[in-house]
């Protein structure tokens, strides 16, 4: 099974700033990579699908890049709507897996 | 207005069983393929099942392969998740989800609010 890794697991930001998530798969998953992003006691919510591609409803502010093994979820400028647990998710084959998460806290 | 209900969790004993359900409703449910996804108390999120959009191909997760199957009803919108052989480590928050396509290799852009399984032990 690919594994997928992301860092950093957990980070501080203040509103404005500009974070980077990273997501690592174990072997080449072309672009088949998605993000979502949870808040506590809610579904999960597709930002980015493709690796690139914004999904419909979502900010600008959210973008996603990378292909083979690495990618990055970057938020141009946090807001403080944007709290939550971001998710990487490899479709490329099955079984599909999610990366263990990143929990963006307020600084 | 795209929607998926999730119905069917409880509490089950070990060893038990469980049939979940998805009601899917605002979109042509035959044309999508679906998943399910669960997240066990205070953890990440966990694939555990895909089914194409006719039902024809299903996947599993390892560690439900031989003891959960999915399936679908096109007929009736619904998707199905039945759970045998239960054990505690599948307690958790069951979320069906929407791919994008109609095959499984295709990201979730629509999820259900989950439903709540719980086995004793």
């Amino acid at each position: 099974a690919i594994q997928m890794t992301q860092s950093p697991s957990s980070l501080s930001a203040s509103v404005g700033d500009r974070v980077t998530i990273t997501c690592r798969a174990s072997q080449g998953i072309r672009d088949d990579l998605g993000w979502f992003q949870q808040k506590p006691g809610k579904a999960p919510k597709l930002l980015i699908y493709a690796a690139s591609s914004l999904q419909s409803g979502v900010p600008s502010r959210f973008s996603g890049s990378g292909s083979g093994t690495d990618f990055t979820l970057t938020i141009s400028s946090l807001q403080p709507e944007d709290f939550a647990t971001y998710y990487c998710l490899q479709d490329y084959n099955p079984p599909f897996t999610f990366g263990p998460g990143t929990k963006v806290h307020i600084k | 207005e795209v929607q998926l209900l999730e119905s069917g969790g409880g509490l089950v004993q070990r060893g038990g069983s469980l049939r979940l359900s998805c009601a899917a409703s605002g979109f042509t449910f035959s044309s999508y393929a679906m998943s399910w996804v669960r997240q066990a108390p205070g953890k990440g999120l966990e694939w555990v099942s895909s089914i194409s959009d006719s039902g024809d191909n299903t996947y599993y997760a390892d560690s439900v392969k031989g003891r959960f199957i999915i399936s679908r009803d096109n007929s009736k919108n619904t998707l199905y998740l039945q759970m045998n052989s239960l054990r505690a480590e599948d307690t958790a928050v069951y979320y069906c989800a929407k791919k994008i396509g109609n095959t499984i290799y295709y990201n979730m852009d629509v999820w259900g609010q989950g439903t709540t399984v719980t086995v004793s032990s």
